[in-house]
């Protein structure tokens, strides 16, 4: 079945410093793939569409200087939370659409914990 | 703005009881998923329901969508503490994907 891999499954980082999220598609191509924000005990926040060879869609109130996304591949998305602050604790997930078209498969999730 | 309302927030049951978990909206969906998440893991897609009306089983848990493809169910019949997790349900228009708030089921043993 369609497989999706997040990485790093978690990271610790300094106020100030960048940190990069990597979501693949291991066994399908995927022209789109959409990253999703989740604080504790909460639902899942669309943050932006990220689309193969072109730009990414962010939805309102999301800053695209600070979540940088690109999505040079057809199996490879990246997101990266540039000058990282404690507000940006949070668990990260991307999906992509299933080949079947009948749902999403979702990637394990990243918790980034900025410090 | 489409919004689905999830509906209890919570719920703790003991082990045997069954159970139902609503999702509504005022807005049309073309396809309506329902998703379990276990903590620090992605959503992992249960069941999605296309047709109005339409009723999918998936050993203890029903799915239904409804006539009008604005609202879905959920109902576990004979829970089992493995059943305790984050239940979703989301719905389609075009591409996009809109989740509900959740429902946080524990199955107390």
């Amino acid at each position: 079945g369609a497989v999706v891999s997040q990485h790093p499954s978690w990271v610790i980082c300094k106020s100030g410093t960048s940190v990069k999220i990597e979501c693949r598609s291991l066994d399908f191509q995927a022209t789109t793939m959409f990253w999703y924000r989740q604080f504790p005990k909460q639902s899942l926040m669309l943050m932006a569409t990220s689309n193969e060879g072109s730009k990414a869609t962010y939805e309102q109130g999301v800053e695209k200087d600070k979540f940088l996304i690109n999505h040079a591949s057809l199996t490879l998305s990246t997101l990266t939370v540039t000058s990282a602050h404690p507000e940006d604790s949070s668990f990260y997930i991307c999906s992509a659409p299933s080949q079947a078209f009948d749902g999403y498969t979702f990637g394990s999730g990243t918790r980034l914990t900025v410090v | 703005t489409q919004l689905l309302e999830q509906s209890p927030q919570f719920l703790s049951i003991q082990e045997g009881e069954n159970l139902t978990v609503y999702c509504n909206s005022s807005s049309v969906f073309s396809s309506l998923q329902w998703y379990r998440q276990e903590p620090g893991e992605g959503p992992v897609l249960l069941v999605t329901v296309v047709t109005g009306g339409e009723v999918k089983k998936l050993k203890r848990l029903t799915f239904q969508f409804g006539d009008a493809r604005k609202d879905s169910s959920l109902h576990i019949t004979a829970a089992q503490t493995g059943d305790t997790g984050l239940y979703l349900c989301a719905g389609t228009s075009g591409s996009r994907l809109t989740f509900g708030e959740g429902t946080q089921l524990t199955v107390n043993p």
